[in-house]
């Protein structure tokens, strides 16, 4: 089983560029979210979907978007790419009030 | 808001030795409860979790229990092996739609 796949696994951009972070599943999972990793901090939530069509906002959103047109896939993508948005991204999907599952991760570097 | 206050890391032990690693959190209502794991280089995967009050969840020789009194979720494992060597995470959910709450992670390291 594929679960959770993120592409691409290593990516770096120079300042003031646009990429776009892919993940797809085949759960069928209606829950699907964004998280960053940076050192000392843990996970920090960017953005969540409850279905296609539905997103909204986590705890740190400043500087990305998302869509959700399939139940599928979950993009994430960074409109004009700054230093500060180095860090590994997890992307993971869940059913209702049960555990998430992550991909293995895009480690972006912003130089 | 909710939150979460992991032990820091980093935490060293000898192979057999026991682990304990403390999880306190904030949080409304009684959230289901989450202990992820993160070995080198790969993505976070489930390693227990508990969904009510008193309830213990349990891995791989891990055990963690739900405390509704201390708003507590540590997790223990008696005999640590080098391959437990990771980062873990303790993730309560909050505030709906399966977000988690995640603590700052302590890493573990187990030497032979």
């Amino acid at each position: 089983n594929a679960g959770v796949t993120q592409t691409p696994k290593f990516q770096v951009l120079k300042t003031g560029q646009s990429m776009t972070l892919q993940c797809a599943q085949d759960m069928n999972h209606e829950y699907m979210s964004w998280y960053r990793q940076d050192p000392g901090m843990g996970l920090r939530l960017i953005h969540y979907s409850v279905g296609a069509g539905i997103t909204d906002q986590g705890e740190v959103p400043n500087g990305y978007n998302v869509s959700r047109s399939t139940t599928e896939d979950f993009p994430l993508r960074l409109l004009s790419a700054a230093p500060s948005q180095t860090s590994v991204y997890f992307c993971a999907s869940s059913y209702m009030n049960t555990e998430a599952f992550f991909g293995q991760g895009t480690r972006l570097t912003v130089v | 808001g909710n939150s979460v206050t992991q032990m820091e890391g980093p935490v060293t032990l000898s192979e057999e030795a026991f682990l304990t690693i403390n999880c306190t959190y904030t949080a409304t209502g009684y959230p289901s409860l989450f202990w992820y794991v993160q070995y080198p280089g790969e993505g976070l995967q489930l390693l227990l979790k508990a969904t009510k009050a008193d309830d213990k969840g349990s891995n791989k020789g891990f055990e963690a229990t739900y405390r509704k009194e201390t708003t507590s979720f540590h997790l223990e494992k008696g005999s640590v092996q080098v391959s437990d060597s990771a980062v873990y995470f303790c993730a309560p959910f909050s505030g709906g739609y399966n977000k988690l709450i995640f603590g700052a992670g302590t890493r573990l390291a187990v030497h032979p």
